[in-house]
């Protein structure tokens, strides 16, 4: 069974650009969630996707969104990307009732 | 609120001590899950344990044991005869209301 597959592994972006990340989740896992992580503030909740629909939301700006695809992908996009936007990106893919949750390997994004 | 509370920081033993890494949590929820993940430096989120709230049973698996006590709120992860591929960051976290909220991770430093 393949494990949760981020890409890219890496992006470099400006101050003012926006990016887009993807995540594709177990095969047969409905859920998934984004998470951002930095030595700062630790790994904090984006939002959470089941079925296309945004379930669950965390405390970031609107310039943080996401979408879930039929085939259960998802993206996430930051727009207007500032220099504290540089983190490491997890996303986590899960089964019923977020049980369990499986973690991709994430994507380094680096603002400058 | 759900809060996840993993007090020490940083934490550094000389192999084959054991080591405990505390977690606290806190939710009004009856019904919630609690997890153990590693992050080796690669980044990557390893699952290692599950627990859900109305089983309080113990669990070891090799050098790994769980203590989860509900009337503290505690769930903590003791490693015994620490080797130096344990080193790595090791997050508690808690899932209820479709979310899982992590703990600020504590670091495991496993010295030669």
């Amino acid at each position: 069974k393949a494990g949760v597959t981020q890409t890219p592994r890496y992006l470099i972006k400006t101050r003012g650009q926006q990016v887009t990340l993807s995540c594709s989740p177990i095969s047969g896992h409905r859920s998934v969630s984004w998470y951002q992580q930095t030595p700062g503030q630790g790994l904090q909740f984006l939002f959470e996707y089941f079925s296309e629909t945004q379930r669950n939301k965390g405390n970031f700006p609107g310039r943080f969104s996401g979408r879930q695809f039929s085939n259960s992908r998802s993206e996430m996009n930051v727009s207007t990307l500032e220099l504290g936007d540089s983190a490491l990106y997890l996303c986590a893919s899960s089964g019923y009732l977020n049980t369990e949750a499986f973690f991709g390997q994430g994507t380094r994004l680096t603002v400058v | 609120a759900q809060k996840v509370t993993q007090a020490q920081t940083e934490i550094s033993v000389v192999e084959k001590e054991d080591v405990t890494l505390d977690c606290v949590y806190e939710t009004r929820d009856t019904t919630y899950y609690l997890f153990w993940y590693k992050q080796p430096p690669s980044g990557e989120l390893v699952f290692l344990i599950r627990r859900n709230s109305f089983d309080e049973q113990n669990e070891i698996s090799g050098r790994y044991s769980w203590n989860f006590q509900k009337s503290t709120s505690s769930f903590n992860f003791t490693i015994t005869a620490s080797q130096v591929v344990d080193s790595a960051v090791y997050f508690c976290a808690l899932s209820s209301d479709d979310k899982i909220i992590f703990g600020k991770g504590t670091r495991l430093h496993i010295l030669p």
